[in-house]
């Protein structure tokens, strides 16, 4: 099974602020990264997946990039209703795996 | 609107069963792989199970196999998860995805969940 790691656990930002998150993969998984973002008692959104492409109505602050076992999420700017839980998720090898996720708090 | 329902949730005890339904709406139901992800409380998401388009190929996490079904009816735009022999580190909100197209993808569609709680 591939075990993805997410850090950190916790990323304080103020608003406006740029945040970067990161995932790692115990093996490669090619560009076969999706990122959801998730906020309390709802549902996970797919925002990025193919590592770097845009879900559609996902805004232009959120990016992508990263290959192999390396991936990285970009908020240009932090907006209120982007203070969340965000998880990565393989889907190259079976069985699929998430993060266990990063928080992203107001600072 | 592309949508997904779930519905069967709730309370059983301990090597008890349940069968969560997930009604699709919005798509052609049939050209797509559905999956089953789920929540402990207070923790992070888990794949539990996959099923491809027309449900020839299954897929299951090590910890639900040989527990748990995973099954369709197309013509019912339904997916369905028979849960049997239940623990008590089941317990989780469980979430019907949809996959962009193939098992093997990311989840493009959520449900809103439905609870599972286990507990004599």
């Amino acid at each position: 099974e591939i075990v993805m790691t997410q850090s950190p656990a916790t990323l304080s930002v103020s608003p406006g602020e740029r945040a970067t998150l990161s995932c790692r993969a115990s093996q490669s998984v090619s560009s076969n990264l999706a990122w959801y973002q998730q906020k309390p008692g709802q549902a996970p959104r797919l925002l990025i997946y193919g590592a770097s492409t845009r879900a559609t109505d996902i805004p232009a602050r959120f990016s992508g990039s990263g290959s192999e076992t390396e991936f990285t999420l970009t908020i240009s700017s932090l907006q209120s209703e982007d203070f969340a839980f965000y998880y990565c998720h393989q889907y190259n090898k079976w069985p699929p795996s998430f993060g266990q996720g990063t928080k992203v708090e107001i600072k | 609107e592309v949508q997904l329902l779930e519905s069967g949730g709730g309370l059983v005890q301990p090597g008890g069963s349940l069968r969560l339904s997930c009604v699709a709406s919005g798509f052609t139901f049939r050209n797509y792989a559905l999956n089953w992800v789920r929540q402990a409380p207070g923790k992070g998401l888990e794949w539990v199970s996959s099923i491809s388009p027309i449900g020839v190929s299954t897929y299951y996490a090590d910890s639900v196999k040989g527990r748990f079904t995973i099954s369709r009816d197309n013509s019912k735009n339904t997916v369905y998860l028979q849960m049997n022999s239940l623990r008590v580190e089941d317990t989780a909100v469980y979430y019907c995805a949809k996959s962009f197209v193939t098992e093997a993808d990311a989840f493009d569609i959520w449900g809103q969940g439905t609870m599972v709680t286990v507990s004599s």
